[in-house]
């Protein structure tokens, strides 16, 4: 069965205090790995998708990578406007486009 | 270019009763997703719709069901509604095809509270 597991359920910040956000993953077969945030009462917010281990993405503030087993979403320098939960999920090989969601990141970034 | 949108957004219904919700894909997609979301499972995946047929289900009771228009306009309904349904009813939508992984976008979701 296809698993994801995100780490820590919770993260406060400083302004500007940089860190990494870890989405553990098995699939069988991995089309693709995704990145989505969502602010509170909204619909997920497409931010990456990573297809092979050794692939990273980059959009402003944040940084995506991607391994066999695992993802990772860095943080640089974050705003208070960086507050959200960050969900992570994966895409199995196969006709369906089925994603399987870890339980997310509450990331809190303080002024 | 339009995202998915979701009607209603928010629903209030008793326990027993029955509940019909609607979306409306990216224009040019084809694939619908239904996802619900509770704070304590989190996201879980309902069904795909592709071409008017069902590709996939999750395992979720058949008071669940789904169905996908020519258009590609999707309705999912759910039939004796129990206090356990409540939770936002999230729909989203892929080009589909391909063996890439395809991104799915999401609507604004469907607030449901079954009292």
């Amino acid at each position: 069965e296809d698993q994801v597991t995100q780490s820590p359920e919770a993260l406060r910040l400083q302004e500007g205090e940089s860190s990494s956000l870890n989405c553990s993953y098995t699939v069988s077969g991995l089309r693709g790995l995704f990145w989505y945030r969502q602010d509170p009462g909204k619909g997920p917010e497409f931010l990456f998708t990573l297809y092979s281990a050794g692939e990273e993405k980059e959009k402003e503030r944040l940084k995506a990578t991607l391994t066999k087993k695992e993802s990772f979403l860095h943080i640089t320098a974050p705003k208070p406007e960086d507050s959200a939960t960050y969900l992570c999920a994966v895409q199995a090989q196969g006709g369906s486009e089925k994603l399987v969601f870890g339980k997310g990141t509450k990331l809190t970034v303080n002024p | 270019k339009a995202g998915v949108t979701q009607t209603p957004r928010y629903l209030i219904k008793t326990r027993g009763q029955q509940v019909t919700l609607s979306c409306s894909p990216i224009s040019g997609h084809r694939s619908v997703s239904w996802y619900q979301q509770t704070p304590g499972q989190g996201l879980q995946f309902l069904f795909e719709y592709f071409s008017e047929t069902q590709r996939n289900k999750g395992n979720f009771p058949g008071r669940f069901s789904g169905r996908q228009f020519s258009n590609s306009r999707s309705e999912m309904n759910v039939s004796t509604l129990e206090l356990g349904d409540s939770a936002l009813y999230l729909c989203a939508s892929s080009l589909a095809g391909g063996r890439a992984g395809n991104t799915q976008y999401f609507g604004p979701g469907t607030r449901l509270t079954v009292l």
